[in-house]
């Protein structure tokens, strides 16, 4: 199995511009997890997903933060327009409903100018 | 809402040695905590979960203590090695399956 994947791995992009960041969970996880790992906050939930549908998004920050689950296998957090204080690393995580550790991607490094 | 805390924040020692990590929470309704490895500019790798209803968790080295009603937990390193460096993350997680994570421990194992 390849793993929970990420894309892109490394993103720089100037404030205001629009970013989307991938997910392509473990096959037959039905769990998808966002999480956002800062210097100052640590790793914090984002929203998470239970059969592509939203259960939890009180963790996103502001309105320019959206998230999708158009399927079991890919999901996109999209934020529009970008600020500089959303540099951070962002991580995806999926888990099957019958088990219960997570499982990580490598992460998505963004940079906003 | 759930606070979870690690203590030290970072840790140096010389290889061979034992050492403990912890970790505390606010809140005792858990579902079950989980250890995290992370390596500089990696992802998080699973080391050992320990359910509500249990006390401890052991794989090879690594020992995991959990007492819920002092909302507690310890990650215990027998022998530790230069490959053990790494920053260790405590996480609890509710019954919705969020984790709620520490700020980690920073471990450097000297040669």
């Amino acid at each position: 199995d390849a793993g929970v994947i990420q894309s892109p791995r490394h993103e720089v992009t100037e404030m205001g511009q629009e970013v989307t960041l991938r997910c392509k969970p473990i096959s037959g996880h039905d769990y998808l997890f966002w999480y956002r790992q800062t210097m100052m906050r640590g790793l914090e939930l984002l929203i998470y997903f239970n059969n592509n549908v939203p259960i939890d998004d009180s963790g996103m920050p502001e309105d320019r933060f959206s998230a999708k689950m158009p399927n079991a296998s890919f999901s996109t957090l999209k934020i529009q327009p970008s600020e500089p204080r959303d540099s951070a690393v962002y991580f995806c995580a999926s888990v099957i409903g019958t088990e219960e550790t997570q499982y990580f991607g490598p992460g998505t490094r963004l940079l906003v100018l | 809402k759930q606070e979870v805390t690690q203590i030290p924040a970072a840790l140096s020692v010389p290889e061979g040695e034992n050492l403990v990590l912890n970790c505390s929470f606010t809140d005792s309704a858990i579902y079950n905590l989980q250890w995290f490895r992370q390596d500089p500019g990696k992802g998080l790798t699973s080391l050992l979960l320990i359910q509500s209803s249990q006390r401890e968790q052991t794989s090879g080295r690594l020992n995991a203590s959990l007492d819920k009603s002092s909302g507690r937990s310890t990650l215990y390193i027998a022998a530790s090695q230069p490959g053990d460096s790494a920053t260790y993350l405590c996480a609890v997680c509710g019954s919705a399956r969020q984790l709620t994570f520490g700020s980690g421990t920073q471990l450097t194992v000297l040669p």
